[in-house]
């Protein structure tokens, strides 16, 4: 596996469940990203994670949590979601605030 | 003062025409410039990108062209191709390390027909 990858690629889940998206990245980064992309709106960062230490969270709501284990991983726990939410979830990494490299993202769908 | 206001939303080209995207900025303090493009089912790709100290930027078909005074930078792709068929993102930051936020437009969808 190069770059960024994502699971899963797509996810359909009720209000009251609960799930992960996993990214995991392999290009040596140190620096790691949660984004939110819906039609018609530019990209929404969500969380930022350097050294594995939350260094940016945008008003998120707390029904999305993030946790970064080590620098290669990136996970976004989804709990009690609305149908707002459903969007493309994307993760990037870079190295420092360098340039970003995207995954292909987790398309999610809330019931 | 954090938006980047890309325009227009949709263009569609014929083959060999040569499609441009413009943005632009409010920030001052923004001097990093990228561009990404996304094709369906894929993550956004970084395409070139251009820093305020020079005017203008060109990597092969794409070029960037930068005006500092207005605030504005575009993007030109010569020679379009089918398979530059995708949706373009023009996205701004400020340099420098804890500088994280990358602000993006909302996008442009392109489509060149054959």
């Amino acid at each position: 596996e190069t770059g960024v990858t994502q699971t899963p690629r797509h996810l359909v889940m009720g209000m009251t469940n609960k799930k992960s998206l996993k990214c995991e990245q392999h290009l040596g980064h140190n620096a790691m990203y949660w984004y939110k992309q819906s039609a018609k709106k530019p990209l929404e960062l969500m969380f930022v994670y350097s050294l594995e230490e939350r260094v940016e969270n945008n008003s998120v709501p707390s029904r999305f949590s993030p946790e970064c284990p080590n620098s290669s991983h990136l996970f976004l726990h989804l709990h009690t979601l609305q149908p707002e939410d459903s969007a493309l979830y994307l993760c990037a990494s870079s190295q420092a605030s360098d340039t970003q490299y995207f995954g292909p993202g987790t398309r999610l769908t809330v019931l | 003062q954090q938006q980047v206001k890309q325009s227009p939303q949709s263009l569609i080209v014929q083959k060999g025409g040569i499609p441009i995207i413009n943005c632009a900025y409010e920030n001052t303090a923004f001097d990093y410039f990228p561009w990404y493009q996304q094709f369906p089912g894929k993550g956004p790709a970084l395409l070139i990108a251009i820093r305020p100290d020079v005017s203008e930027k060109k990597e092969g078909r794409f070029t960037i062209s930068f005006n500092k005074s207005a605030k504005q930078f575009s993007l030109h792709i010569m020679d379009s191709q089918p398979g530059d068929s995708a949706t373009y993102f023009c996205a701004a930051k400020r340099s420098g390390a804890g500088s994280y936020q990358l602000t993006f437009g909302k996008g442009t969808k392109l489509s060149v027909i054959p």
